[in-house]
């Protein structure tokens, strides 16, 4: 079982819809990020967060540190959106900081 | 400055040939991080360097030599590659406190790698 499950692996959305993507994981982390990478780019961050909820323009995510979960929701969705989203978590164990990566979630958002 | 530069974007090279991956970063990070990504795979932890020292290598063959010259620079040098190597080596580097715990990490755009 990997250490960082997330869903759905593949969304199609319409333009306008609110989405959600989620990501659950096992190891006590310190901190969890949600990145970003558009077809054959490099990976941008949005966001970086240990607790509670955080918003950055149409994009908000979210994360229980209790129940090992987080989510990731885009609001007003746009065909600029695609992209693969990925959940990645610091563990709290163990050195260098290495992220562990989910297996991304890949995002269509037809106009 | 909060960019990672990786050059170049692009790369084609033979089996025989000899070349590098190059990644600058000027946010004072002490922490950079080589990985190799596959299609439709997340990314896999090549080399970690911490204070220009080379902390974690996770068993990646020698046909790949990292090197950390200073604070701001970190290289891969390739050498006698295989088709199999072909994919996108990203870099990405973090502030490097008493703790990296709670430090947001910076990617490059990655360097399109393939062998032939």
């Amino acid at each position: 079982k990997n250490e960082v499950e997330q869903s759905p692996q593949n969304l199609t959305a319409q333009e306008g819809e609110f989405i959600t993507i989620n990501c659950s994981y096992s190891v006590g982390i310190s901190a969890l990020h949600w990145l970003q990478q558009h077809p054959g780019g490099g990976i941008v961050s949005l966001f970086m967060l240990s607790s509670g909820k955080k918003k950055h323009g149409r994009l908000i995510a979210t994360i229980n540190i209790q129940e090992k979960h987080s989510s990731l929701h885009i609001t007003a969705s746009h065909p600029r959106d695609s992209a693969v989203y990925i959940c990645a978590v610091i563990p709290r164990r163990g050195s260098q900081g290495n992220l562990i990566f989910g297996k991304g979630t890949k995002l269509s958002v037809k106009p | 400055d909060t960019e990672v530069t990786q050059t170049p974007k692009h790369l084609v090279m033979g089996m025989t040939n000899k070349k590098s991956l190059k990644c600058e970063q000027h946010m004072g990070h002490r922490a950079m991080y080589w990985y190799k990504q596959k299609a439709k795979k997340p990314p896999e932890l090549m080399f970690v360097y911490s204070y220009e020292k080379l902390s974690i290598n996770e068993s990646v063959p020698s046909r790949f030599s990292p090197e950390c010259p200073n604070s701001s620079l970190l290289n891969l040098h390739l050498h006698a590659l295989q088709p199999e190597d072909s994919a996108l080596y990203l870099c990405a580097s973090r502030y490097r406190g008493l703790t990296l715990r709670d430090t947001e990490a910076f990617f490059g755009q990655g360097t399109r790698l393939t062998v032939v």
